[in-house]
C-alpha cells in the first residue's frame, strides 16, 4: 500500500517563503510529474493549484512552485500572504494506478 | 465554462444508503473521467473511486468495494455515487471532481461544491 506523507503543519511570517514536503512509500514521487497539489480553505473546495510536478493552472499566483528532491515533491510559496493560511494536499496519479492524496498540511501565517 | 453541480446535503440513520448525484455542463461529458473523494470532519481526502462517463466502467479503491457504487446517465451528463450501509462514521463531505490527464499524469482539474451526508445512530 503506497503512501504520501506531509508534515501535519508549517508556519511562516509574511513576506517569508515556506515549503511543503510530500514525500512518498514507493514510486508515487520519484516520477516527479505525477505530483499535482490542491489548496483548500476550511469549509471549501479543494483548488488545484500546482499539476505535473510544477505547472501552475491559468490564474494561480506564480508565488506557488512546485519540485522535486530524492523522494520528496515540494510546494513552495514564496512572498507569504495572511490568504496563503489554509492546508495543502499532495496527490500522485499516473493513469495506470489510482491516486493517492497526502494526509495534509496545515499551514499558519504568522 | 466547466461546471459540477451536486446535490444536496442529505441526512440518513445508520444502515440506509445514500445517492448524492454530480450534474457537469461546460464540457463534453464523456471526455473526462468522474472520480468521487470524501472528507471526514477535520480529515484529510479520500479517494473512493471513478466512473467512466462514456463506458460506465468503475473503479473503486478496495475498502469501498462492496457498498459503493458509481453510475451515470448520459442522457443528462450526470454521475451519481451510492453508498450503503451507513455507518456514522461515513459522516463527510463527498465530492465529484473531473479528471484531466496528459502523457500519463493526471490531475483533478474541476470539483464539485461537495454533498455533506450526515450518519446518525
Amino acid at each position: 500500500q503506497s503512501a504520501l506523507t506531509q508534515p501535519a503543519s508549517v508556519s511562516g511570517s509574511p513576506g517569508q517563503s515556506i515549503t511543503i514536503s510530500c514525500t512518498g512509500t514507493g514510486s508515487e514521487v520519484e516520477t516527479y510529474n505525477l505530483v499535482s497539489w490542491y489548496q483548500q480553505y476550511p469549509g471549501k473546495v479543494p483548488k488545484l493549484i500546482i499539476y505535473e510536478g510544477s505547472t501552475r493552472p491559468s490564474g494561480v499566483s506564480n508565488r506557488f512552485s512546485g519540485s522535486k528532491s530524492g523522494n520528496s515533491a515540494s510546494l513552495t510559496i514564496s512572498g507569504l500572504q495572511s490568504e496563503d493560511e489554509a492546508d495543502y494536499y499532495c496527490c500522485s496519479y499516473a493513469t495506470i494506478t489510482t491516486p493517492f492524496f497526502g494526509g495534509g498540511t496545515k499551514l499558519t501565517v504568522l | 465554462q466547466v461546471h459540477l453541480e451536486q446535490s444536496g446535503a442529505e441526512v440518513k440513520k445508520a444502515g440506509a444508503s445514500v445517492k448524492v448525484s454530480c450534474k457537469t455542463s461546460g464540457y463534453l461529458f464523456g471526455g473526462h473521467f468522474l472520480h468521487w473523494v470524501r472528507q471526514a470532519p477535520g480529515q484529510g481526502l479520500e479517494w473512493m473511486g471513478w466512473i467512466n462517463p462514456n463506458s460506465g466502467r468503475t473503479n473503486y479503491a478496495q475498502r469501498f468495494q462492496g457498498w459503493v457504487t458509481m453510475t451515470r446517465d448520459k442522457s443528462i451528463s450526470t454521475a451519481y455515487m451510492e453508498l450503503s450501509s451507513l455507518k456514522s462514521d461515513d459522516t463527510a463531505v463527498y465530492y465529484c471532481a473531473r479528471i484531466n490527464c496528459a502523457g500519463g499524469v493526471c490531475w483533478f482539474d474541476y470539483w464539485g461544491q461537495g454533498t455533506l451526508v450526515t450518519v446518525s445512530s
